[in-house]
């Protein structure tokens, strides 16, 4: 079974510049994660999608950031514009129907760089 | 809401020497408690979870984590370490019931030295 699959793995970008991360999660998994991992901290979720709806963004950035899932399959995250503090690991994880007990496969993050 | 605390950053052991990676959280209503482990260049993977029942969970490669509701601990531990058990630890947490969000500490990383 193949897992959940990101590009790139690594980006450096200069700050107002844009970037857009991709996610295929894991084939069947109905649930997707986007979650920004900075240095020496612990991943925090930015938003979550059941399907193609959002089931919670209440701690993404609005103002810079969005995400869709528009087919409810693969998923796409965007900064624009990009700020120094942006640089962190954004990771995506998929679980098959999004329950709090379930196990999220994550896959291998893309490391963004603003320079 | 629900927190989780790591107080060791780093954890440097010996080879086939025991380790305690320690997790406390805060929540005044039920919770389920995780352990994740991200060896180098790979995501992040579910180690074991406390959901309900015995308070003893364990992996597959010999970790295991105790729930402890009167300390508000969920302590990791293995009795011999690997040099392939160094990898970041997180311990995580969501509470019971309905929708919530899955929360996560600052990560242990384990140095297994030879």
């Amino acid at each position: 079974e193949a897992g959940v699959a990101q590009s790139p793995r690594y980006k450096i970008i200069e700050k107002r510049q844009s970037v857009a991360f991709w996610c295929n999660p894991i084939s069947g998994h109905a649930t997707l994660y986007w979650y920004q991992q900075i240095l020496g901290q612990g991943p925090k979720l930015l938003i979550q999608f059941q399907n193609n709806g959002v089931v919670d963004d209440s701690q993404l950035p609005k103002d810079r950031f969005s995400a869709e899932r528009l087919k409810g399959v693969d998923s796409t995250l965007k900064i624009q514009p990009a700020k120094l503090e942006d640089s962190a690991v954004y990771l995506c994880a998929s679980s098959t129907v999004g329950e709090v007990f379930e196990t999220q496969y994550f896959g291998p993050g893309t490391r963004l760089l603003v320079l | 809401a629900q927190s989780v605390t790591q107080l060791d950053s780093q954890v440097p052991v010996f080879e086939e020497a025991p380790v305690e990676l320690r997790c406390n959280y805060s929540s005044s209503v039920s919770v389920y408690l995780f352990w994740y482990v991200q060896y180098p260049n790979q995501g992040l993977q579910l180690l074991l979870k406390y959901l309900s029942g015995s308070t003893l969970v364990e992996s597959i490669n010999g970790f295991e984590a105790e729930f402890n509701k009167s300390q508000t601990s969920f302590h990791l531990r293995k009795p011999s370490v690997h040099i392939s058990d160094t990898a970041e630890y997180f311990c995580a947490v969501t509470l019971s019931g309905g929708y919530q969000k899955v929360t996560f500490g600052t990560g242990t990383k384990l140095q297994v030295i030879p």
